[in-house]
């Protein structure tokens, strides 16, 4: 059985720029979060997939947008970065049944 | 006022000491606990939950929930060096398969030899 695995583990972007960051969920796991992990805090809950719809969103703005596959793997995208949007990006799955959520590594995104 | 309170530490304690982290929250309609431990430049692993109050026990770990007093716990007995961490606090209401976690800021802890 696999974990969640996020692509790519780290990622420099220019201000305004946009970017792509993936996640492949867990077997068995058809529930997909993103969170946000700015340094010396905790996650803060960007929005969950579930059957490849949104069915809820924390207080980002529309810049922040993603996609659920078939196969339940994901996409977090984010237009016109922003230097604040420099953060460790949390992919997260689950059973639709299940509380508790497996959490990749993440990607380290800097921006400058 | 954030809706879950943790003291971010860090929190420094030597070999087979007791270590109670702690966390309290605002919004009573939380059902189940979560305890999430944070290695450097990885995940959150899920330690262990609870539904609403009471204790539940886990090897060298504790969970506690006090619902009335919205305070939650963890314990760990015998703590070793590779306990060191940041331990995370989180909640939710869970409802209808819509499973938004609210996490603590974390607590540093790290165990000398």
């Amino acid at each position: 059985e696999t974990g969640v695995t996020q692509s790519p583990t780290h990622l420099i972007k220019t201000r305004g720029q946009q970017v792509t960051l993936r996640c492949s969920s867990q077997s068995g796991h058809n529930t997909v979060s993103w969170y946000q992990q700015a340094l010396g805090q905790g996650p803060q809950f960007i929005f969950q997939y579930y059957r490849e719809e949104e069915n809820g969103r924390g207080n980002f703005p529309p810049r922040f947008s993603g996609l659920q596959y078939p196969n339940y793997s994901s996409e977090l995208n984010v237009n016109a970065l922003e230097l604040d949007d420099s953060a460790l990006y949390l992919c997260a799955s689950s059973s639709e049944t299940g509380v508790g959520y497996t959490f990749g590594s993440g990607t380290r995104l800097t921006v400058v | 006022q954030k809706e879950v309170e943790q003291d971010p530490g860090p929190l420094s304690v030597p070999e087979g000491a007791i270590v109670s982290l702690n966390c309290t929250y605002s919004n009573s309609a939380f059902q189940y606990f979560m305890w999430y431990r944070q290695y450097s430049r990885k995940g959150p692993e899920l330690l262990m939950y609870t539904y609403s109050s009471g204790n539940k026990e886990d090897g060298r770990f504790t969970a506690q929930v006090d619902k009335s007093s919205k305070y939650i716990s963890l314990f760990i007995r015998d703590s070793q060096p590779s306990d060191s961490a940041t331990y995370l606090c989180a909640m939710t209401t869970f409802s209808g398969g819509y499973n938004k976690l609210i996490f603590g800021a974390g607590t540093r802890l790290a165990v000398h030899p």
